[in-house]
C-alpha cells in the first residue's frame, strides 16, 4: 500500500527566509504524481504545486518548488521569501496515474511565519 | 472557478442520530471522496467514488456509508452517529485523466459535533 510520511508537525520561518519541508513516500507505481497542499486557517484546502512521476524537471510556481528525487522517493517543498501569508498547514500528497484510484495524504506540517 | 460545495459549515447532532453529509461538484469529474481530518493525524480517506454507484472504501470506513447516484452528488451518511465521530469532514473531486488535471478540488469542509 501506498503511504506519505511528513516527519516534521511543525516549522517556523522567519520572514522573507526560505524554508524547506520534507515528504517521503511508499509505492511500487512508476508512474504517478505528488501534490502539496496548503490549508490557511479556517479557510479552504488549496493546491500548491504539481509535479508528475515522469518528469525530470522539478515543478516550480512562484515562491514555490519542488526537489523531487524519485529513487529516494522523496519530495520537499522549498517555500522562497517566506509571507505571512504562507502560514498555514502543508499537507503532501500522492495519487497513482490510474484513473480510479484515490489520492493519500500525509499528516500535515504546520507552518508559522515569524515577523 | 471550479466548485465543490459541502451543505453544511457546521453541524451539531445527537449520539444514535443518522446524519447526511452533502457535497456536490460541478466539474464532471469522475473521482470523489470523503475524507476526515483530526489533528495530528492529517486526513484519513474514508470512502471513495470513481463513478455513479461506484463505491470504495478507505481506511476508515467502519461508521460510514455513501451514496453517489449522481455524478456531481456524493454523499456521506453516519448511520448512528457518535461522539468519536466529532471531527472536520472533507469531501473532495478530481478528474479521473492524466495529466495536468489530477489534482484534488476540495470543498470548504463541515465541522461536525456530535454530543
Amino acid at each position: 500500500a501506498q503511504t506519505v510520511t511528513q516527519s516534521q508537525p511543525e516549522m517556523s520561518v522567519q520572514e522573507a527566509e526560505t524554508v524547506t519541508l520534507s515528504c517521503t513516500y511508499d509505492t511500487s507505481e512508476s508512474d504517478y504524481y505528488l501534490f502539496w497542499y496548503k490549508q490557511p486557517p479556517s479557510r479552504q484546502m488549496i493546491l500548491v504545486i504539481r509535479q508528475e512521476a515522469y518528469k525530470q524537471q522539478n515543478a516550480t510556481e512562484n515562491r514555490f518548488s519542488v526537489n523531487f528525487q524519485k529513487a529516494a522517493k522523496s519530495f520537499s517543498l522549498k517555500i522562497s521569501d517566506s509571507q505571512l501569508g504562507d502560514a498555514a498547514m502543508y499537507f503532501c500528497a500522492y495519487r497513482s496515474a490510474r484513473r480510479d484510484d484515490k489520492i493519500i495524504f500525509g499528516k500535515g506540517t504546520r507552518l508559522h511565519i515569524l515577523p | 472557478d471550479v466548485k465543490v460545495t459541502q451543505s453544511s459549515r457546521y453541524l451539531v447532532k445527537r449520539t444514535g442520530e443518522k446524519v447526511f453529509l452533502e457535497c456536490v461538484q460541478d466539474m464532471d469529474h469522475e473521482n470523489m471522496f470523503w475524507y476526515r481530518q483530526d489533528p495530528g493525524l492529517g486526513l484519513r480517506l474514508i470512502y471513495f467514488s470513481y463513478d455513479v454507484k461506484m463505491k470504495e472504501k478507505g481506511d476508515i470506513p467502519e461508521g460510514y456509508s455513501v451514496s453517489r447516484e449522481k455524478k456531481e452528488r456524493f454523499s456521506l451518511i453516519l448511520e448512528s452517529a457518535s461522539t468519536n465521530q466529532t471531527s472536520m469532514y472533507l469531501c473532495a473531486s478530481s478528474s479521473g485523466g492524466v495529466g495536468r488535471n489530477t489534482e484534488a478540488f476540495f470543498g470548504q469542509g463541515t465541522r461536525l459535533t456530535v454530543v
